[in-house]
């Protein structure tokens, strides 16, 4: 069976702090691996990685896959208290656009 | 990108009935799908939205309590029948565009509490 599993499933850290969140799957077949930041109800979209070893960046926030381990990290540094939120991880297994999603990892920081 | 509206965006609703929940899309899009998130858990599938034809369900959701229209590519309705408190979610429309991409949009969700 298809999954995919974050870790840690919650975080509490001071703003300044750097965090790392981590997400693995098994899947049959593999096209992406996406991250999403939950605030309030929609997940909007912050990082698709398709390929092994090329790091997305965008801002404080930077991501890589590693398909050889099946794994990708989400690093945020600097943290701020408008990072407080729940981020997804998301595997596309070319299933007709159908999305396995991971738990989520709730992350709080604090001033 | 697009840009997608879904209504209402919370109700309260009584045990056994019936909500209709709409979602537009502000440009046509190929593929939609219908997630449910209940209370501390992440995003489950509901079913695939599926323009002039019967949605494609998974595992665990049935027409019967979860019909869905789509008649156009800008389009969709899911409905939440014969509600029980179990059904309290948030229930989140999803577009694909850039077929080849695999990058999901969502609306802004609908929060429903059944009591």
């Amino acid at each position: 069976e298809d999954k995919v599993v974050q870790s840690p499933l919650s975080l509490v850290v001071h703003e300044g702090d750097t965090v790392t969140l981590n997400c693995s799957y098994e899947v049959t077949n593999f096209r992406s691996l996406l991250w999403y930041k939950q605030e309030k109800k929609a997940p909007t979209f912050l990082f698709m990685l398709t390929s092994s070893g090329i790091e997305k960046k965008s801002g404080r926030l930077s991501s890589i896959l590693d398909k050889k381990e099946l794994f990708s990290i989400l690093n945020i540094t600097a943290t701020q208290t408008g990072d407080s939120a729940i981020y997804l991880c998301a595997v596309d297994g070319f299933q007709g656009g159908k999305l396995i999603f991971g738990q989520g990892t709730e992350l709080s920081v604090k001033p | 990108s697009a840009v997608i509206s879904q209504k209402p965006s919370r109700d309260i609703c009584q045990r056994g009935t019936s909500l209709t929940i709409q979602c537009q899309v502000d440009s046509q899009v190929t593929m939609m799908f219908w997630y449910r998130q209940q209370p501390g858990q992440s995003l489950t599938l509901i079913a695939t939205a599926n323009q002039g034809s019967e949605a494609t369900y998974e595992s665990g959701f049935v027409i019967d309590k979860f019909p869905i229209s789509r008649p156009n590519l800008t389009f969709s309705t899911l409905t939440v029948s014969n509600m029980s408190p179990e059904d309290s979610s948030i229930y989140l429309c999803s577009v694909l565009t850039g077929s080849n991409t695999g990058e999901l949009f969502f609306g802004e969700g609908s929060r429903l509490t059944v009591l």
